[in-house]
C-alpha cells in the first residue's frame, strides 16, 4: 500500500506566478489535511477537506489560496500569484476516519518545497 | 483557541543519557500525536495517546498522557546518535491537528 504521495518534492516559482501542488492520498483513505511549515516553525494547519468538500478550511489565507479534492484524482492546493512569504514546505495528510475508531491517525506525506523567487 | 507549546526546543544530548521533552496544550483533548522528522524528510508517526494515563513505548522512546494537566511527556533513554531529528507533538481538536514547534533533538557521541 503505498503511503501518501505529493508532487512536485520541490516547486520554485517567481513571484506573481502559480503554484499547484498535488497530494495523492493512501488507499482507502477519503481525509486529506494540508499543512504549512515555514522555516524553523511548526507545522500550521491549513484546510481539510473530503471528497468534493471543504470540511474546515480555519487556517486557509483569505487570498491567493484555494484547495480541492475531487471525486476522482488527487487534492490540489493551489496558490495564485505567490509572493515570497509563500516560501515554505507543505505537508498533505490523509486519513481514513472511519466512523467509531478513534485510531486514525494522520500519515503524512513527504511534503512539497515550495520556493518563490 | 489551541495552543501547543513543546519544551525545550532545541536539544543537545550525549549517548547514554536521558532527557524528556514536554508538549502542554491549552484546550481539552484526549488525543495526541508526537512525530518524528528527519531533515528534509515528512513526518513518521511515533505514538498516538488516546486516554488519561496513556503509555507508549517504542525502543528508547516512552511517551505518556495527562489530560487533566494537559501534558504529554516523550521520554528518551539512553540516547543514541540516531534519535537525533526533530521531534513534534500535536494534538488533535475537532478534527484538525494542532502542532508544537519541534525540539530539535542532536545526539553527540
Amino acid at each position: 500500500n503505498a503511503g501518501v504521495m505529493q508532487n512536485p518534492r520541490h516547486l520554485v516559482r517567481r513571484r506573481g506566478q502559480e503554484a499547484r501542488l498535488r497530494c495523492s492520498p493512501m488507499k482507502g483513505h477519503s481525509h486529506v489535511y494540508w499543512y504549512r511549515q515555514l522555516p524553523e516553525e511548526g507545522l500550521k494547519f491549513m484546510v481539510y477537506l473530503q471528497k468534493e468538500n471543504i470540511i474546515d478550511e480555519s487556517g486557509m489565507p483569505k487570498e491567493r489560496f484555494s484547495a480541492e479534492f475531487p471525486k476522482e484524482g488527487p487534492s490540489i492546493l493551489r496558490i495564485q500569484q505567490v509572493v515570497r512569504g509563500d516560501s515554505a514546505a507543505y505537508f498533505c495528510a490523509s486519513s481514513p476516519r472511519s466512523s467509531g475508531v478513534s485510531t486514525d491517525t494522520q500519515y503524512f506525506g513527504p511534503g512539497t518545497r515550495l520556493t518563490v523567487l | 483557541e489551541l495552543k501547543v507549546e513543546q519544551n525545550p526546543l532545541f536539544l543537545s544530548m550525549q549517548e547514554g543519557k536521558n532527557y524528556t521533552i514536554y508538549c502542554n496544550y491549552s484546550t481539552t483533548s484526549d488525543r495526541l500525536y508526537w512525530y518524528r522528522q528527519d531533515p528534509g524528510k515528512s513526518l513518521e508517526s511515533l505514538f498516538v495517546l488516546l486516554s488519561n494515563g496513556a503509555v507508549k513505548q517504542e525502543g528508547r522512546l516512552m511517551a505518556s498522557l495527562d489530560t487533566k494537566a494537559r501534558l504529554s511527556t516523550l521520554h528518551i533513554t539512553a540516547a543514541v546518535h540516531d534519535l537525533s531529528a526533530t521531534y513534534f507533538c500535536a494534538v488533535d481538536l475537532n478534527n484538525d491537528m494542532r502542532f508544537g514547534a519541534g525540539t530539535r533533538l542532536t545526539v553527540k557521541p
